[in-house]
């Protein structure tokens, strides 16, 4: 089965540029979507399809995808962009959707 | 509003079974992939199972696979979560999402949760 990684945490101070990956074999072939997650909330979409900005995300928020490693970044960070974040795939080989472990973002 | 509602939680013994509805609002399901996804208290999300728009096919994870059935009522707007044989390892928060029309698309829309808690 497809596996994703992700760093368990980052740390950045505000206004700084936070930068979170995704690795898995060839991971740019697959779609990747990344997710923000604060506590007790339920995840919301913050990038589609690689690089896409669902409607209502600050456009701080960017992603892409090349070789074995998605990148969501997260420019100009700020106290409320702290948060976990998870990047996801559905892997066509084995008809399951993959989400990594997540990324605990902590703006200092 | 655009909203997913989900019910069913419970508390259920090791061996026992639940089943979780998810109701759609404000938003259609008919044409789009719906999916369960749980987290376990402080641990990440873990996707459990989707559905083809027409219900003709489901996938589920390998944890679950053969205990867990997910089915869809689009005259209702809902989806559902039949859970037999809970281990406690299944306890968590149940999330229902809606994707796209396309089964690799994201979740763009998700419920607020139900607890599922499965002990003795």
């Amino acid at each position: 089965s497809y596996v994703l990684t992700q760093p368990p945490s980052e740390s950045v101070a505000p206004g700084q540029t936070a930068t979170i990956t995704c690795a898995g074999d060839n991971i740019e072939g697959y779609v990747v979507h990344w997710y923000q997650q604060k506590p007790a909330q339920a995840p919301q979409l913050v990038v589609s399809d690689d690089s896409d900005r669902p409607s209502g995300i600050p456009d701080r928020f960017s992603g892409s995808n090349s070789g074995n490693t998605a990148t969501l970044t997260i420019s100009s960070v700020q106290a409320g962009d702290e948060a976990d974040y998870y990047c996801q795939v559905w892997d066509s080989n084995d008809e399951h959707s993959v989400f990594g472990p997540g990324t605990k973002l902590t703006v200092l | 509003e655009a909203k997913l509602v989900e019910s069913g939680a419970g508390l259920v013994q090791p061996g026992g079974s639940l089943k979780l509805a998810c109701e759609a609002s404000g938003i259609t399901v008919s044409s789009y992939w719906m999916n369960w996804v749980r987290q376990s208290p402080g641990k990440g999300l873990q996707w459990v199972a989707t559905i083809r728009p027409d219900a003709r096919e489901e996938y589920y994870a390998d944890s679950v696979q053969g205990r867990f059935t997910m089915s869809r009522d689009n005259s209702k707007k809902s989806v559902f979560l039949e859970m037999k044989s809970l281990r406690s390892e299944d306890t968590g928060v149940y999330f229902c999402a809606r994707g796209t029309g396309d089964v690799v698309g994201p979740l763009t829309h998700w419920g607020q949760g139900t607890l599922v808690t499965v002990s003795s």
